[in-house]
C-alpha cells in the first residue's frame, strides 16, 4: 500500500538557518508527490509538486524539494528560514490504484517553528 | 483566501446528535473533497464528488454521508456523533476529477467538538 512518512513531528530552526523537512514514501510505481503548507487557522495550500519531470522541484516562498528514487525520499528545503515560514507542512503521495486513484495520502505533518 | 467557503467554522454538539457541514467550492471547480483532520489520525480523505456524482471513497464511516448539489456546493452529514468524531473537517476543491493532476484548494475548515 502507498504511504508517506514524515520524520519529525516538530522541527525548530533559527531565522536565517537552513530548513530541512523530511519525507519518505512507499509506492510500487513512480508516484506523484506533493508538499502542502498549513498556516495557523487556515486550510492547506500547495507549495510544490513532483510529477515525473525534473527531479528538483521549485515551489513558492523559496522552497524546493528533490525527488530521489533510490532513497524513496522527497525532502523539502529552504536555504534561509523566515519567521513567516512557521507553519505545519504536509507531504503527500497520489494513489495510483483502486477506486480512489488520483487522490492524495497525506503524511502526519511536521510543525516548523522559527526562532528569532 | 482560497475561494473555498466552509460553514460553520465552529460547532459544538452532544453525542448522538447529527450535524451538517457545508462547503462552497471555488468558482469553476467541479470536484469537492472532504477530509478529517485529528491529532491521532492526521489528515484522512473521506470522500470526493465530481460534478454531482460520487467519484471516490476513503475512510468514511457509515454514519457519515455527503452529497454534491447541482450548484456544486457540497454537504457532509455526520450522524450518531461520538466523542471520537471531534475533529477539524476540511473541504477542498479542484477543477479536474483527480487531486493529483492539479491543485487542491482548501477551505479554512469546520471545527466540530462533540461533548
Amino acid at each position: 500500500a502507498q504511504s508517506v512518512t514524515q520524520l519529525g513531528s516538530h522541527v525548530s530552526v533559527s531565522e536565517g538557518a537552513l530548513v530541512l523537512l523530511r519525507c519518505n514514501y512507499s509506492s510500487s510505481v513512480p508516484p506523484y508527490l506533493f508538499w502542502y503548507v498549513q498556516y495557523p487557522n487556515q486550510g492547506l495550500q500547495l507549495l510544490l509538486k513532483y510529477t515525473s519531470a525534473a527531479t528538483l522541484v521549485k515551489g513558492i516562498n523559496g522552497f524546493e524539494a528533490e525527488f530521489k528514487k533510490s532513497e524513496t525520499s522527497f525532502h523539502l528545503t529552504k536555504p534561509s528560514a523566515h519567521m513567516s515560514d512557521a507553519a505545519e507542512y504536509f507531504c503527500a503521495v497520489s494513489l495510483n490504484y483502486g477506486g480512489s486513484q488520483g487522490n492524495l495520502i497525506f503524511g502526519k505533518g511536521t510543525k516548523l517553528s522559527v526562532k528569532p | 483566501d482560497s475561494g473555498v467557503t466552509q460553514t460553520p467554522k465552529h460547532l459544538i454538539t452532544a453525542t448522538g446528535q447529527r450535524v451538517t457541514l457545508r462547503c462552497s467550492p471555488r468558482s469553476g471547480d467541479l470536484s469537492v473533497y472532504w477530509y478529517q483532520q485529528s491529532l491521532d489520525q492526521g489528515l484522512q480523505f473521506l470522500i470526493q464528488y465530481y460534478n454531482g456524482e460520487e467519484r471516490a471513497k476513503g475512510n468514511i464511516l457509515e454514519r457519515f454521508s455527503a452529497q454534491q448539489f447541482p450548484d456544486l456546493h457540497s454537504e457532509l452529514n455526520l450522524s450518531s456523533l461520538e466523542l471520537g468524531d471531534s475533529a477539524l473537517y476540511f473541504c477542498a476543491s479542484s477543477v479536474k476529477g483527480r487531486a493529483d493532476t492539479g491543485e487542491l484548494f482548501f477551505g479554512e475548515g469546520s471545527r466540530l467538538t462533540v461533548l
